[in-house]
């Protein structure tokens, strides 16, 4: 079965700095990689997916984030924050060699971006 | 706005009744997904249908069903309730069901038990 660990509850960083949201996956076959945001009081927001292809995915709002299957990680990160970027983050894996597998989320990650 | 589309925005009830939580899909999307957000189990996948036809299930509990209709809207049915049963329910939709498409989220409904 899949799982995801985002090491970090909260993560703060001030605006401007870059900031780098953490998470690790487990799955037994070709990994299905995603990261949404969640915003008080609403849904959550895809930001982007990995897939196949280039390590490297660039996604919604400057956001990107790095696959790395060595250390089965796919962090999340962002070179310059914004205040309007706090909110709840969750990194999702899917198995993509076991059909139709449910997604999978990590417990989400609040990052703080300080003024 | 992702374009799915959930109905009431928030529930209050009490133990023992049955509630019936509604979601409109994006318009092409064929598969709806149901899941269930809580502070302590974080957000768990209940149940999944595509183009009308049960397509995988998730921790749903057997006082939990799911429909989707024709026109491709999906109810969840909640019966029995418990105060546990309090949470965030989100309906998310995607194209088609492949692992790879991305899921987009509804704004869920908050539903309280007393």
């Amino acid at each position: 079965a899949q799982s995801v660990a985002q090491p970090e509850d909260q993560v703060n960083v001030a605006e401007g700095n870059p900031l780098t949201v953490k998470c690790t996956y487990s799955v037994s076959g070709n990994p299905y990689l995603f990261w949404y945001v969640q915003y008080p009081n609403r849904g959550l927001q895809f930001l982007l997916k990995y897939i196949t292809g280039d390590n490297l995915v660039k996604g919604s709002y400057g956001f990107e984030a790095e696959f790395n299957k060595s250390q089965t990680s796919f962090h999340l990160k962002k070179p310059s924050a914004l205040v309007s970027d706090s909110a709840l983050y969750f990194c999702a894996v899917r198995d993509g060699d076991s059909g139709n597998t449910p997604l999978v989320f990590g417990k989400g990650t609040r990052l703080s971006v300080i003024a | 706005d992702s374009g799915v589309t959930q109905t009431p925005k928030h529930l209050i009830t009490a133990t023992g009744q049955r509630v019936t939580l509604r979601c409109s899909p994006r318009s092409g999307d064929l598969s709806v997904y149901w899941y269930q957000q809580s502070l302590d189990q974080g957000l768990q996948f209940l149940i999944q249908y595509y183009n009308g036809e049960e397509r995988a299930k998730g921790n749903i509990l057997e006082r939990f069903s799911a429909q989707q209709f024709p026109d491709l809207h999906s109810e969840l049915n909640l019966s029995s309730l418990e105060l546990g049963d309090s949470a965030l329910y989100f309906c998310a939709s995607s194209v088609q069901p492949h692992s790879y498409n991305e899921q987009f989220f509804g704004p869920g409904t908050r539903l309280t038990v007393l």
